[in-house]
């Protein structure tokens, strides 16, 4: 299974772009990057995904490196809402169709006013 | 309609009790899951159905016992489970791949076992 690496917790002030990294050196060449959030005490979010090039959504940008082993999910301007723990996952398997994604640590991430 | 309902929100069951967790989505997803999320840690995949049938069993022990009865509900039959079982389970559905590449996830169904 293809493994990410994240920082555990990140702080960023109210207004500010967040950048999260995770590093995903070991993915092939047909797995994307998913990038979910879970807000306390809730399910996990979907956000964005992508394989090779960036992309933007109506709630953030990802970045991957042109290698591919690393991306950067980007939270334009943080609210306090934005306070959640993010995850970035390597989509490792599609079996019948259906995804298995495996949830690493993730990276908490705390949004000051 | 995106959203994955979960029942009940809390359940509170002792170690000789038979109870059943719901979940439903009625997105047209063909694929369903369950997860079990212990405190401070991330999900774990336990279940997952395609077409109604299951694909993949992550080793889970069989006092949980999944079900889809139809495309659109997917339940967890739990018996003689033990206290390291209390957790927070979560459903959640997709289309099968090809369609689209989301996973939609309930609110979970916070279970203590006692």
């Amino acid at each position: 299974d293809a493994k990410t690496t994240q920082p555990p917790s990140m702080d960023c002030a109210e207004g500010r772009a967040a950048n999260l990294p995770c590093n995903h050196s070991t993915i092939s060449g047909n797995e994307y990057v998913y990038w979910y959030r879970q807000i306390h005490s809730q399910g996990p979010q979907y956000i964005i995904h992508g394989l090779k090039n960036n992309e933007t959504n109506e709630m953030a940008s990802l970045i991957i490196t042109e290698d591919r082993k690393s991306s950067t999910l980007i939270l334009p301007h943080a609210t306090l809402r934005d306070t959640a723990v993010y995850y970035c996952i390597v989509r490792v398997a599609k079996i019948q169709g259906a995804q298995k994604l495996v949830f690493g640590q993730g990276t908490r991430l705390t949004i000051n006013p | 309609d995106t959203e994955v309902t979960q029942t009940p929100k809390h359940l509170v069951m002792g170690m000789t009790n038979k109870k059943s967790l719901k979940c439903e989505q009625h997105m047209g997803h063909r694929a369903m899951y369950w997860y079990k999320q212990k405190a401070k840690k991330p999900p774990e995949l336990m279940f997952v159905y395609s077409y109604e049938k299951l694909s993949i069993n992550e080793s889970v022990p069989s006092r949980f016992s999944p079900e889809c009865p139809n495309s659109s509900l997917l339940n967890l039959h739990l018996h003689a489970l033990q206290p390291e079982d209390s957790a927070l389970y979560l459903c959640a559905s997709s289309q099968l791949d090809g369609q689209g590449h989301e996973q939609y996830f309930g609110p979970g169904t916070r279970l203590t076992v006692t």
